[in-house]
């Protein structure tokens, strides 16, 4: 079955250190991969994505993540979080087809300690 | 506001009562999805629209579930003679085909069934 694991279910940190948060996905045909995070009381936004191209993919707010098709996977890293990085970040995939469905992981919420 | 819109933000309802949910999205957003939300998961697909086509429905679409987008614009999902289990966050997603392009969340609507 088409599935996404985020592997961190609660990740605590403190300010300035460095965050990955593992993404892996079941599928071994086309995907696409995206990165959302949730901020506290706000709606989903998106992160990066990878369509094609580059597997080291640059987002915003300094975050990045990079596609290993051999791991079937597409972690998400930041060098250095802040206090505001606090929120639930989900990773999903799109699986080869033509609905453009997001395959949603069980998200890791991120705690930053100031 | 231009992003995805949802009505109402919350719910209350008893067992047994029909429920409507409304979601106005990007106005030149062709491609309309239904995503369901339970606490500890991520975002679990439901159904989407071509304009006004539906055109793939989850199998955890339930017979009680129907959503409608008679225009191509807005959409609404109702949930009749609702259950205790359909508690959750239900999120709307707008994006523009063709192409894999970003979709763009709403805050949801959070329904509660005492």
């Amino acid at each position: 079955a088409q599935s996404v694991s985020q592997h961190n279910h609660h990740v605590i940190l403190s300010e300035a250190a460095s965050l990955e948060l593992g993404c892996n996905y079941s599928y071994g045909g086309t995907v696409n991969l995206f990165w959302y995070v949730q901020y506290p009381g706000q709606h989903l936004q998106l992160l990066l994505k990878y369509f094609s191209g580059d597997p080291l993919v640059k987002g915003i707010k300094g975050f990045e993540a990079e596609f290993i098709k051999s791991k079937f996977s597409f972690n998400l890293r930041k060098p250095s979080v802040q206090w505001s990085d606090t929120a639930e970040y989900f990773c999903a995939v799109i699986y080869g087809g033509a609905t453009n469905k997001l395959i949603f992981g069980t998200g890791t919420l991120l705690a930053v300690q100031p | 506001d231009t992003g995805v819109s949802q009505n109402p933000r919350h719910k209350i309802t008893k067992r047994g009562q029909n429920v409507t949910f409304r979601c106005d999205p990007i106005s030149e957003h062709n491609r309309l999805y239904w995503y369901r939300q339970t606490l500890g998961q991520g975002p679990e697909f439901l159904t989407y629209f071509q304009n006004e086509a539906q055109l793939e429905k989850s199998r955890l679409l339930s017979d009680r579930f129907s959503a409608e987008r008679p225009k191509g614009s807005f959409s609404t999902l109702e949930i009749q003679r609702t259950e205790q289990g359909d508690s959750a966050m239900y999120l709307c997603a707008s994006s523009r085909e063709p192409g894999n392009t970003e979709a763009f969340f709403g805050q949801g609507t959070r329904l509660t069934v005492v």
